[in-house]
């Protein structure tokens, strides 16, 4: 059973910028969850969707936004990117179509540099 | 008060050792917790995974969760070098958010 695709794995942006990031889930997963991973702010939530709708939303600018197709696959994009936008980010999926018991699958991550 | 706060790192033990990870949790509403390992270059991958107070045990690994305390743990026995990585605990409450620890670091000396 294929794993949660992330692409692209590295990307460069410079300030000022948008980006735009895919994931595909695990076949048969509905929901779809994308977190932020820094070095100084470990991983944080960003958003999760669950049958093309957002059910979850953390505390990022709106500048940080996504959606899911009807696929599951999901995409996030991110606009007027600034150097703090430089992260790891990774798509996580999960199986579970209700409350999200937190037994996720992640991907490998796109690695954003902004310049 | 952060919500989750996990062990500083980073941690290096000797092959063999036994190694205990700890986290804090402030939000009585979390009810599931889950312990991640994530190797370098890769995603974090599901290695534990509770929702009640008391012990889990797997091979090597046992969780254990003290909801009374607000307190989770992961012990790691006879440890391997392969078991080098960052380890981050997780939790969620009734929502779909997952909350991390920063995460701490070992390294296991062969």
């Amino acid at each position: 059973k294929a794993g949660v695709t992330q692409t692209p794995r590295y990307l460069i942006k410079t300030r000022g910028q948008q980006v735009t990031l895919s994931c595909s889930p695990i076949s048969g997963h509905r929901s779809v969850s994308w977190y932020q991973q820094t070095p100084g702010q470990g991983l944080q939530f960003l958003f999760e969707y669950f049958s093309e709708t957002q059910r979850n939303k953390g505390n990022f600018p709106g500048r940080f936004s996504g959606r899911q197709f009807s696929n599951s696959r999901s995409e996030m994009n991110v606009s007027t990117l600034e150097l703090g936008d430089s992260a790891l980010y990774l798509c996580a999926s999960s199986g579970t179509s209700g409350i999200n018991t937190g037994e996720l699958f992640f991907g490998e991550g796109s690695r954003l540099t902004v310049l | 008060q952060k919500e989750v706060e996990q062990d500083p790192g980073p941690l290096s033990v000797p092959e063999g050792a036994i190694v205990s990870l700890n986290c804090t949790y402030s939000n009585s509403a979390f009810q599931y917790f889950m312990w991640y390992r994530q190797y370098s270059r890769k995603g974090p991958e599901l290695l534990m995974y509770t929702y009640s107070s008391g012990n889990k045990e797997d091979g090597r690994f046992t969780a254990q969760v003290d909801k009374s305390s607000k307190y989770i743990s992961l012990f790691i026995r006879d440890s391997q070098p392969s078991d080098s990585a960052t380890y981050l605990c997780a939790m969620a409450g009734a929502n779909s958010k997952l909350t991390f620890g920063k995460g701490i670091t070992l390294s296991v000396r062969p």
